[in-house]
């Protein structure tokens, strides 16, 4: 199975500050297609994950512009570009690139 | 506008079977463009995919190793909705159980899931 290692595994922010989550992969996540299923999800309390980036720097349909992905083969990177109050939460990095399919640790981002 | 709505128990006697269902509208399970998904979250494990069905002019399943053995995803044309069979659970079972979209590559959201159901907490418990 594909490992995937976030890191840090929390990050207190101040409002309006940058905030950044790390993720790598134990393999590549180039499929033999040419493409890269690296997806980025967030998750609030008492509520189902929702996707915000897929493959690698897709932005999702309503995901806020300071939201961006990057990265390629096997380290990723998820960045806020101005953090709000609403961006707290876990957030988690998931490969599809090959079954089984599997997620990051998660990150929990702090609103300081 | 697509939504997921489980169905299920929420507490399941140790040896017995866990069952969901996941009624989908705004889309078809029959759909060529999909693969409908079952995730779990619990403390010890994180979110952990269990499998998918899916359709490309027949019928597909793949399930994870760690539960192989005891699990089961059907699709129900008739009710526009797919389902889970967990069998002989145990305490480790117990957890939050997702259903959730996985658009086809070439799509928005492709690859990823992108549409989840609510959740069901589900506890393992004589």
């Amino acid at each position: 199975d594909i490992v995937m290692t976030q890191t840090p595994l929390s990050s207190p922010v101040t409002l309006g500050q940058p905030a950044s989550i790390s993720c790598r992969s134990s393999q590549s996540l180039v499929h033999s297609d040419g493409d890269t299923d690296l997806s980025w999800l967030q998750q609030r309390p008492g509520q189902p994950p929702r996707l915000l980036i897929y493959k690698i720097s897709n932005r999702f349909s309503g995901v806020p512009d300071r939201f961006s992905g990057s990265g390629a083969g096997t380290d990723f990177t998820l960045k806020i570009s101005r953090v709000e109050a609403e961006d707290a939460g876990v957030y988690y990095c998931m490969q599809a690139t090959q079954l089984p399919y599997t997620f990051g640790q998660g990150t929990k981002l702090e609103i300081k | 506008q697509v939504q997921l709505q489980q169905s299920g128990p929420r507490l399941v006697k140790p040896s017995q079977t866990l069952s969901f269902t996941c009624a989908i509208s705004g889309d078809s399970v029959s759909s060529n463009s999909a693969a409908w998904n079952w995730i779990r979250q619990s403390p010890s494990r994180g979110l952990e995919w269990l499998g998918r069905t899916y359709y490309r002019s027949k019928w597909y399943t793949d399930y994870a190793e760690s539960v192989k053995s005891r699990i089961s995803i059907n699709p129900d044309t008739s009710k526009n909705q797919f389902s889970l069979q967990l069998n002989s659970v145990t305490p480790e079972d117990t957890a939050i159980y997702f259903c959730a979209r996985q658009p086809n590559d070439v799509l928005p959201g492709g690859d990823a899931f992108d549409i989840w159901g609510q959740g069901t907490m589900v506890t393992v418990s004589s």
